[in-house]
């Protein structure tokens, strides 16, 4: 069965460093999203890509992060300078033909900046 | 800003009985709502949607329920089986604007074999 991947599973970075999250969803989808969790926390929307544009973004998705399908089949997002508030889980998540369709998850990221 | 609540940080029922978790909501504009299941260290795996012309939508045995004029929602799981125990996170969207969607902060249900 087709799934969303993730790497890495676990990322370490320092405060200030930039970061890529990798993310491959399933590959007849066309919607493309970003959630992260902080932990004990909800989950968060970042950002939909749909048509290799952003679609939506929440107020967390500020100037330092940004998306990119580089060669379709990959979706990243990058945290240009890290902070200590960043740390959280970073989901991957991708949905078929209409945007309101389920989106299948992927197991995540955990990014820890320290 | 809670757009959508779920009251219950955790639930617990025997295996076999009925689980029921809600999830309530503010945002008169939401018409599309879905739950999720997420075991640890994994993602959330979807489970059922609804959309507001509806009331209700079964998928085996999960059957979600919507009360538009009370902004409420429910999942109900029956049997419940040892295999549910997880965190189940509601979440909705307002179709009209986007395609954001607002998650509540989960309910970990156990179920008691």
């Amino acid at each position: 069965e087709p799934e969303v991947t993730q790497t890495p599973s676990h990322q370490v970075t320092q405060m200030g460093q930039e970061v890529i999250l990798r993310c491959v969803p399933i590959s007849n989808h066309l919607y493309f999203y970003w959630y992260r969790q902080i932990l004990g926390q909800k989950v968060e929307f970042l950002v939909s890509f749909y048509n290799n544009e952003i679609s939506e973004k929440s107020e967390i998705f500020d100037d330092q992060f940004s998306v990119e399908r580089p060669d379709g089949s990959n979706f990243t997002l990058k945290i240009r300078s890290t902070k200590l508030e960043d740390s959280a889980m970073y989901f991957c998540a991708s949905g078929g033909q209409a945007p309101y369709n389920e989106q299948f998850f992927g197991p995540g990221t955990r990014l820890t900046v320290l | 800003d809670q757009q959508v609540k779920q009251n219950s940080p955790s639930l617990s029922v025997q295996e076999g009985r009925i689980s029921i978790l809600n999830c309530d909501y503010t945002n008169s504009m939401f018409d599309y709502f879905l739950w999720y299941k997420k075991y640890p260290a994994e993602g959330p795996t979807f489970l059922i949607s609804i959309s507001s012309i509806k009331d209700k939508n079964e998928d085996g045995r999960f059957t979600v329920f919507l009360n538009k004029s009370a902004k409420h929602l429910s999942l109900h799981i029956v049997p419940s089986q040892p295999g549910d125990s997880a965190v189940y996170f509601c979440a909705a969207s307002d179709s009209n604007t986007g395609n954001q969607f607002y998650f509540g902060t989960g309910t970990s249900l156990t179920v008691i074999p």
